[in-house]
């Protein structure tokens, strides 16, 4: 079954940081672009980053340029996106995301999501 | 800043066709495929359409797509209860390297 699962949300203070992962398993990884995509609580989508297969291309939103940085490892079938300097407005639901083998911006496989909580 | 913009809402009822309407500009809509996302109530969102028109397998056609300029719709014909979710459009914009959805439109069925 293909199939994406995060981890690593929680509550954490402003200006904290945070390491969100998400595991891979039931497809090729590697051959594949990811992304992030996120949701705060009754709003919308919101595109976060993304990554090419082999990790030699990324971007990010303007909203979190400079704070966030998204990564891979391919041998693991992992992805991940390092959360720094955060802030109340990046509390929100973040999805890992794979863009299909023909149509890289089109998201076909969505993890369940993992809640990341910015509060004191 | 570029944008995508949906109505907020729209509704219809049992058996009904309705279209959801996606306004964007020159260096996304006009310049890239669009793609259309179905979020159900407390589940994670599902690709719907891609490349303005295609559905992925397992999606009926009684959704369908289109793309005429800067803007894109999304039409659902014989409108089933089971349509009631949330609607996302989204396309690649040139100018800002990244990936914009719509706001979304919130299909009610009565």
């Amino acid at each position: 079954e293909v199939q994406l699962v995060e981890s690593g949300g929680g509550l954490v203070q402003p200006g904290g940081s945070l390491r969100l992962s998400c595991a891979a398993s039931g497809f090729t990884f590697r051959t594949y672009w990811m992304h992030w995509v996120r949701q705060a609580p009754g709003k919308g989508l919101v595109w976060v980053s993304r990554i090419n297969s082999d990790e030699s291309s990324t971007s990010y939103a303007d909203s979190v340029k400079g704070r966030f940085t998204i990564s891979r490892d391919n041998a693991n079938n992992s992805l991940y996106l390092q959360m720094n300097s955060l802030r109340a407005e990046d509390t929100a639901v973040y999805y890992c995301v794979r863009g299909s083998s023909s149509w890289r911006n089109a998201f076909d496989i969505w993890g369940q999501g993992t809640m990341v909580t910015v509060s004191s | 800043q570029s944008v995508l913009t949906q109505a907020p809402s729209a509704s219809g009822t049992p058996g009904q066709r309705v279209t959801i309407s996606c306004s964007g500009g020159s260096s996304n809509i006009r310049s890239n495929t669009v793609n259309w996302y179905q979020q159900l109530p407390g589940t994670a969102p599902k690709l719907l359409i891609y490349n303005n028109y295609q559905r992925p397998s397992g999606v009926p056609d009684r959704f369908s797509g289109s793309k005429s300029g800067t803007s894109a719709s999304l039409a659902i014909s014989g409108l089933q209860s089971e349509d009631e979710a949330d609607y996302y459009c989204a396309a690649w914009d040139d100018s800002l390297n990244g990936l914009l959805f719509g706001g979304g439109t919130k299909l009610t069925v009565l």
